[in-house]
């Protein structure tokens, strides 16, 4: 089945840029979408189709995809960003094609 | 708005059964496709069940399958999920989710908040 890997963990100062990245096989032909989850909610959808972002999510947020990795920007990271992220896609030959990345926590230091 | 409320968790023996259902509004339910999603305690996600808007179109994980049966009632606004033979591995948050796209590959908009499943003796 399709593995997707992330770092557990990422840290980064108020103001300054972290870079989360979602490892597969050939991520780059595939559609990569992220979700940003608090403790105690329901994840969010804040990147979808690589590089998009749903009405509400700031411009902050930014998404790529090439490769083996696809990679969640987070620019002028503020406190509130703090929250675990994942990573998924649908891998379509599978019998069982839905994936999630392993998750990585991110820390404003 | 568009809402998803999950029902129907609790606590239940190994071996037991459990039906969750997904109560949706705000948008024309019968137009998408609808996931299942889990989160075990201080754990990541991990996607269950798809069914496409018909009901038509179904997927498991390798996890449940042949234990959970996914199922939509689109005149009620409702999606279901039938857990059987459960196992203290089935302890988790399950939550609904909406796929917004009809074709291209699935991902998911909205989120319901989620209802605890705990499987103990």
């Amino acid at each position: 089945s399709y593995v997707l890997t992330q770092p557990p963990s990422v840290s980064v100062a108020p103001g300054q840029t972290a870079r989360i990245t979602c490892g597969g096989n050939n991520i780059g032909s595939k559609s990569v979408h992220w979700y940003q989850q608090k403790p105690g909610q329901a994840p969010v959808l804040v990147v979808y189709d690589d590089s998009d972002r749903p009405s509400g999510i700031p411009e902050r947020f930014s998404g790529s995809n090439s490769g083996n990795t696809a990679t969640l920007t987070i620019s002028r990271v503020e406190a509130g960003d703090e929250a675990d992220y994942y990573c998924q896609v649908w891998d379509s030959s599978s019998d069982h094609p839905g994936v999630f990345g392993t998750g990585t926590k991110v820390t404003v230091l | 708005q568009v809402q998803l409320v999950e029902s129907g968790g609790g606590l239940v023996k190994p071996g037991g059964s459990l039906r969750l259902s997904c109560a949706a509004s705000g948008f024309t339910f019968s137009d998408y496709y609808m996931s299942w999603i889990r989160q075990a305690p201080g754990k990541g996600l991990e996607w269950v069940s798809y069914i496409s808007s018909s009901g038509s179109t179904i997927y498991y994980a390798d996890s449940v399958k042949g234990r959970f049966t996914i199922s939509r009632d689109n005149a009620k606004n409702s999606l279901y999920l039938q857990m059987n033979s459960l196992r203290a591995e089935d302890t988790a948050v399950y939550y609904c989710a909406r796929d917004p796209e009809a074709m291209g590959e699935p991902f998911f908009d909205y989120w319901g908040q989620g209802t605890l499943v705990t499987v103990s003796s």
